[in-house]
């Protein structure tokens, strides 16, 4: 079985253009979730999708950073215009069950480096 | 405002000794508690868990206990092996989202 993949890996952009990161999540994983990981401190929630809906988006950062869900396959997270603070590691995780699941099983992430 | 935190950054043990890697949170509304382990250049991976109705969960070399009176979590590791070494996030799950704690850098010497 196919576990969550993200692309790119690597993302050098300057600062004020945009940027699209992909998460494809494990097969009939109804829950996708994004989290964002910056200069060595915790892992924060971003946004957590139920099929195609938005859940949860209480961790967006703000009006820069846009995700969609489209028919509930892969996701994707846009910032734009991107700012240095925007550097980080982005990470996608998936799970099973309508109601969400506790158990997520995380991408290798996309390390956005904004100049 | 951190709600999961890691206040040990590092540690270091030899290997065949006990790893003992230690999780504090604030927020009582949290049922579920989680550990994963990062590797560089990879994404967390789930370790084991425990619920909150429980104090203790074991999975082979991997123990984690909840005190839920001091609202602490310890992950224990015997025997640590040099394989273990990774980064180990404590995880609390509410609300269908995890609040991760800033990682604890295991490192196991032959």
């Amino acid at each position: 079985e196919a576990g969550v993949t993200q692309f790119p890996s690597h993302s050098v952009i300057e600062k004020g253009q945009t940027v699209t990161l992909r998460c494809d999540p494990i097969s009939g994983h109804d829950n996708l979730y994004w989290y964002r990981r910056v200069m060595g401190k915790e892992i924060k929630f971003l946004l957590h999708f139920v099929k195609e809906s938005k859940q949860d988006e209480s961790g967006m950062p703000n009006n820069r950073f846009l995700a969609e869900r489209t028919g509930g396959t892969y996701s994707t997270l846009k910032v734009q215009p991107a700012e240095l603070e925007d550097s980080g590691v982005y990470f996608c995780a998936s799970s099973q069950g309508s109601g969400g699941s506790y158990e997520q099983y995380f991408g290798p992430g996309t390390r956005l480096t904004v100049t | 405002d951190q709600q999961v935190k890691q206040n040990s950054p590092s540690l270091s043990v030899q290997e065949g000794r006990i790893s003992i890697l230690n999780c504090d949170y604030t927020n009582s509304m949290f049922d579920y508690f989680l550990w994963y382990k990062k590797y560089p250049a990879e994404g967390p991976t789930f370790l084991i868990s425990i619920s909150s109705i429980k104090d203790k969960n074991e999975d082979g070399r991997f123990t984690v206990f909840l005190n839920k009176s001091a609202k602490h979590l310890s992950l224990h590791i015997v025997p640590s092996q040099p394989g273990d070494s990774a980064v180990y996030f404590c995880a609390a799950a509410g609300f269908q989202k995890l609040v991760f704690g800033t990682g604890t850098r295991l490192l196991v010497s032959p």
